[in-house]
């Protein structure tokens, strides 16, 4: 069974479409993030949600919203995408682990803007 | 704020070489760190981790020592495979609860030549 799994893997679309990627987690854990990476391999946290509730939105433009459900789901719709949000999304989970909190991601869901 | 430095890649090494990614952090108080891995087309796992200073953590024959004093988390092995070629990413935990946000580096790419 896979531990987080986000959809699709692959979106292509144009400019200026709502587009929104999906997120589960079947671990069990309490908090939930989205990370976009670039086409350099940075990696930027954009949201974090625990038990449903937002504790992190870091400086990401408001047309990325995020959505839990519950905190085993956690949703990122994007509004009138533009060409530089072509990136990897990738969901994770976190648990504490012997004075860590340690994630689990995702395979990543690559975006391509057109 | 909180912040990684590893060094810049890509890191190229022939099979049974020793590796050395050098990271440094710079964080109030007492953060934990990380080193993921990412194989090519997969999301970044955890590949070892540590929680104070002096502890050192390992798996797979990579090794590293959380430093304090030269706030470091250099990632060592003492003789790589092909199949250790990937992406690796320093990190750290800003806080002791499950809540924490977890700050990555710019990563390394590491290929290994056999």
């Amino acid at each position: 069974d896979t531990a987080v799994s986000q959809t699709p893997k692959y979106l292509v679309t144009q400019m200026g479409n709502d587009k929104s990627i999906k997120c589960e987690q079947n671990l069990g854990h309490d908090t939930m993030y989205w990370y976009k990476q670039d086409s350099k391999k940075f990696l930027k946290i954009m949201f974090s949600y625990n038990n449903k509730e937002l504790i992190i939105n870091e400086t990401v433009p408001n047309r990325f919203s995020p959505k839990s459900p519950d905190k085993a789901h956690l949703n990122l719709h994007i509004n009138s995408l533009e060409l530089g949000d072509s990136a990897v999304y990738f969901c994770a989970s976190s648990q504490w682990d012997s004075g860590a909190n340690v994630l689990t991601f995702g395979a990543g869901s690559r975006l391509t803007v057109l | 704020g909180d912040s990684v430095t590893q060094m810049e890649g890509p890191v190229t090494l022939s099979e049974e070489a020793f590796l050395t990614i050098n990271c440094t952090y710079t964080a109030t108080g007492y953060p934990s760190l990380f080193w993921y891995v990412q194989y090519p087309g997969e999301g970044l796992q955890l590949l070892l981790k540590a929680t104070k200073a002096d502890d050192k953590g390992s798996n797979k024959g990579f090794e590293a020592t959380y430093r304090k004093e030269t706030t470091s988390f250099h990632l060592e092995k003492g003789s790589v495979q092909v199949s250790d070629s990937a992406v690796y990413f320093c990190a750290l935990s800003d806080q002791g609860s499950s809540a924490s946000k977890i700050i990555f580096g710019s990563g390394t790419r590491l290929s290994i030549r056999p």
